[in-house]
């Protein structure tokens, strides 16, 4: 199975920041990488898909980037809203897998 | 509006069986293939099983198989997730949620609010 590695496991940041969430996978996965946003108690939302390309009615402020095995989410200037825990999924082989999670915490 | 509500979750004992079921609306439910995931207490994210249109073709993972069986009903738009054997591990929240048209393994698009099963004795 293919392991999805997040950094940090939390982080803590201040509204307006910006933030970057990192997710390594243990081999290559091309560009089959997801972003979901979860928060407490309710269902994971999908923000990014294919690496980069951001989910409709998702807020331009989330963008990812990367390719191969190294992958990164940003959140330009972090909102009220955006504090929540934020998970990548890799759906390049079976079976998908999903990182550890990182809290985005004030 | 997609709507999936999971239902069926509970407490049961270790070796006891569970029926879940998820309710779809606001798609054409045939067209997607579908999955359930589950989270255990202040974990991440599993995925557990998926199922083709039609229902013919599915995958488990290995956490999980020979002991849970997916399946779905086109004509009441719905899926089911049968759990047999439960253990104390496989207590979590499961979701069901879609899977994007045109890709084998992800991204999700939907997920439902989730359903708590408990196994203890």
């Amino acid at each position: 199975d293919i392991q999805m590695t997040q950094s940090p496991s939390s982080v803590s940041a201040s509204v307006g920041d910006r933030v970057t969430i990192t997710c390594r996978a243990s081999q290559g996965i091309s560009s089959w990488l997801a972003w979901y946003q979860q928060k407490p108690g309710k269902a994971p939302k999908l923000l990014i898909y294919a690496a980069s390309s951001l989910q409709s009615g998702v807020p331009s402020r989330f963008s990812g980037s990367g390719s191969g095995t190294d992958f990164s989410l940003t959140i330009s200037s972090l909102q009220p809203e955006d504090f929540a825990t934020y998970y990548c999924q890799q759906a390049n082989s079976f079976p998908s897998t999903f990182g550890q999670g990182t809290k985005v915490e004030i | 509006q997609v709507q999936l509500v999971e239902s069926g979750g509970g407490l049961v004992k270790p070796g006891g069986s569970l029926r879940l079921s998820c309710a779809a609306s606001g798609f054409t439910f045939s067209d997607y293939y579908m999955s359930w995931m589950r989270q255990a207490p202040g974990k991440g994210l599993e995925w557990v099983s998926y199922i083709s249109t039609s229902g013919t073709y599915t995958k488990y993972a290995d956490s999980v198989k020979g002991r849970f069986t997916i399946s779905r009903d086109n004509a009441k738009n719905s899926l089911y997730l049968q759990m047999n054997s439960l253990r104390a591990e496989d207590t979590a929240v499961y979701y069901c949620a879609i899977l994007r048209r045109g890709y084998s393994y992800g991204p999700f698009d939907y997920w439902g609010q989730g359903t708590l099963v408990t196994v203890s004795s």
